[in-house]
């Protein structure tokens, strides 16, 4: 079943912060996010395996409730690159499953 | 980092023609890879599940008669859309989860090809 995703869009000025949500109605296994620029494949942030997993890279982090069966993609202090589409994968059951993705969430980052 | 290389990244057709787009895993094994479809302005669609020397298993909704998928190889997989249709314009991506090392255990990030854009006019 296709994880939702929200806000489905948002608009930042630079130096903001984002909050991006993806909740499941089923358990999930994993929790990938991916970024997508227009017209180009989707190019993968990060995964998290493991029920209060967080991750970060840079001003991009992550993070996974298992039991609600959500995650969160946390982007501070944008920039104008972090401007793109993004989408949250999950993968269910014990893992070695196809991910389904989520509707995904148009960030634009303005000058 | 492991690399998916797609071919060919756009292509044009008359309605009626068959289209095949390569997906090759260019330093893992793939045993699995994925085929999605996206729309524009839509979310990535899987499509099927292509796995090395067996046939692939398609999703609801998606005719394997019409979207053809061989995977013969660990590194090599293929999607013909067959008799294509304007309606089958799309932006077609593979991906591929490999097996570290040659071993057992799957990796756990999916690697995506450059993505292939069909317009069938």
């Amino acid at each position: 079943q296709q994880p939702v995703q929200s806000p489905q869009a948002v608009i930042l000025r630079e130096g903001e912060d984002a909050v991006i949500n993806c909740s499941s109605s089923k358990a999930l296994y994993s929790v990938h996010w991916y970024r997508q620029k227009h017209g180009e494949a989707p190019v993968f942030l990060m995964i998290l395996l493991k029920g209060g997993e967080q991750k970060g890279h840079d001003k991009i982090s992550a993070s996974f409730n298992e039991k609600k069966q959500q995650s969160s993609l946390y982007l501070t202090a944008s920039q104008l690159s972090y401007s793109g589409t993004y989408f949250c994968g999950t993968e269910g059951g014990n893992g070695n499953t196809p991910l389904v993705f989520g509707k995904g969430t148009r960030l634009s980052v303005i000058a | 980092g492991a690399v998916v290389s797609q071919h060919p990244s756009w292509v044009i057709c008359k309605s009626g023609t068959s289209v095949k787009i390569e997906c090759r895993s260019l330093d893992f094994q793939a045993t699995t890879m994925f085929w999605y479809r996206q729309f524009p302005k839509q979310s990535l669609m899987l499509m099927a599940t292509s796995n090395e020397g067996s046939k692939a298993t398609y999703e609801q909704g998606v005719e394997k008669d019409k979207f053809l998928i061989n995977h013969a190889s660990l590194t090599l997989s293929t999607l013909t859309v067959t008799s294509a249709h304007p309606e089958d314009s799309s932006f077609y991506i593979c991906s591929a989860r490999g097996r570290s090392g040659g071993g057992p255990v799957l990796t756990g990030e999916l690697f995506f090809g450059e993505g292939s854009r069909l317009t069938v006019l």
